[in-house]
């Protein structure tokens, strides 16, 4: 079955620290996509970021960057220079199937994190 | 692009009354959408899925008769809580999946705060 966990529940740092959020999933599929969603405060889950299981090239999109490894199913995400508006709930999520199929998403626990100033 | 609406953002009934929540895709075809509930401080759970012109998909535990879920077009999906009850207070968040790019990828709506009383 497919799982996704993130240990960490909330995470605090001072504004322009970098940190850098888990993400470790199981999944029996050799076809399978992870992805980042960012809630902020009004609710809206907003799309950082999608990846397939054959592209392990690692991301970087400003001060966002992504780290997949296949060898230890993981998917995190590190933000460089945090910011107080990075503030938010971080879901990383999986999803298997083949593309244009009806892919459900399992949502790990969510990583709030909070940029002091 | 791939912006998803949901009407209204909030809203608050009484016990036994039925509440309609739309949900729009309006900047892309959406093949299918999605419903999911989540309860304060905790991960998006999945009720439905449904695709444009057939039945809803509910997950094990979710209400067929009390969870309307009507996909009458590309661009709109509607549910409907029927009877709610103070139990049924939560935010329901809908996402699409379509034509936006990148492909299978679900766009999430800003969320409905449901008020039972």
């Amino acid at each position: 079955a497919q799982k996704v966990t993130q240990a960490q529940t909330e995470i605090s740092v001072v504004e322009k620290e970098d940190v850098t959020l888990d993400c470790v999933y199981e999944t029996r599929d050799t076809t399978y996509y992870l992805f980042w969603y960012k809630q902020p405060p009004s609710g809206e889950l907003v799309f950082l970021i999608r990846r397939n299981s054959f592209d392990e090239q690692n991301e970087i999109s400003g001060r966002y960057s992504w780290n997949f490894q296949k060898s230890t199913s993981s998917f995190n995400f590190t933000i460089t220079a945090s910011q107080v508006v990075d503030s938010a709930v971080y879901f990383c999520a999986l999803s298997e199937g083949p593309s244009g199929g009806a892919q459900k998403l399992v949502f790990g626990q969510g990583t709030r994190l909070t940029i002091n100033p | 692009g791939a912006v998803v609406s949901q009407h209204p953002s909030w809203v608050i009934c009484k016990s036994g009354t039925s509440v309609k929540i739309e949900c729009r895709s309006l900047d892309f075809q959406a093949t299918t959408m999605f419903w999911y509930r989540q309860f304060p401080k905790q991960s998006l759970m999945l009720m439905a899925t449904s695709n444009e012109g057939s039945k809803a998909t509910y997950e094990q535990g979710v209400e067929k008769d009390k969870f309307l879920i009507n996909h009458a077009s590309l661009t709109l999906s509607t549910l409907t809580v029927t009877s709610a009850h103070p139990e049924d207070s939560s935010f329901y968040i809908c996402s699409a999946k379509g034509q936006a790019s990148p492909t299978d990828t679900q766009y999430f709506g800003p969320g409905t705060r449901l008020t039972v009383l």
